[in-house]
């Protein structure tokens, strides 16, 4: 079993939509857990960055953390197709960040 | 305040030659970390330095190495390159640990021949 696991898509809504993006994990050690946003032949750039368990609300972005699960969220709200790009959570285990592969997201006009 | 530079952007080699890829992080931040993004793998830890030492290590193979100056700058080598190597290879920043925000800056794509 991977450490991470995110579906990669691809997602496709139309503009306007709620997109929910999940990751699962099996490492109950984890406590940092983050969402990075990366566009065509960029960087990741750092969405979301949730200590624990729990929610944490930035704009349109929502981040949810169920530790007892071992599940985390991102939501979307009012998608745009700016926001077109590739998501990766990733989780800090013994002083590295383990990602996952990321979901491809496509929001159509 | 800039961001994380990395050069070159681009780089074609064969297999067996050796390649240095650098790093500027972003003024103040004394944490980098490296990592190699490909299709079939995604994004794996290769390693991380503080204060010129490395801390963290991923499960890489001891052909890739690197180094962090005194300036928090960093550079990282892989020797007798493999095909599999072909890979885009990303630096991040961050003030002092990896559990922080991570700047990463736009990779060094690294084609293998």
């Amino acid at each position: 079993q991977k450490e991470v696991e995110q579906d990669p898509g691809p997602l496709s809504v139309p503009e306007g939509a709620i997109v929910s993006l999940n990751c699962t994990y099996s490492n109950s050690a984890f406590q940092y857990f983050m969402w990075y946003r990366q566009y065509s032949r960029k960087g990741p750039e750092l969405l979301m960055y949730t200590y624990s368990s729990g929610n944490k609300e930035d704009g349109r972005f929502t981040a949810q953390v169920d530790k007892s699960s071992k599940y985390i969220s991102l939501f979307i709200r009012d998608s745009q197709p700016s926001d077109s790009a590739t998501y990766l959570c990733a989780m800090e285990g013994q002083g590295n960040l383990i990602f996952g592969k990321g979901t491809k997201l496509s929001v159509k006009p | 305040k800039a961001g994380v530079t990395q050069t070159p952007r681009y780089l074609i080699k064969t297999r067996g030659q050796q390649v240095t890829l650098s790093c500027s992080p972003i003024s103040g931040h004394r944490s980098v970390s490296w990592y190699q993004q490909t299709p079939g793998q995604g994004l794996q830890f290769l390693f991380e330095y503080f204060s010129e030492t490395q801390r963290n290590k991923g499960n890489f193979p001891g052909r890739f190495s690197g180094r962090q100056f005194s300036n928090s700058r960093s550079e990282m080598n892989v020797s007798t390159l493999e095909l599999g190597d072909s890979a885009l290879y990303l630096c991040a920043s961050s003030l002092e640990r990896v559990q922080e925000t991570q700047y990463f800056g736009p990779g060094t794509r690294l084609l293998v021949l």
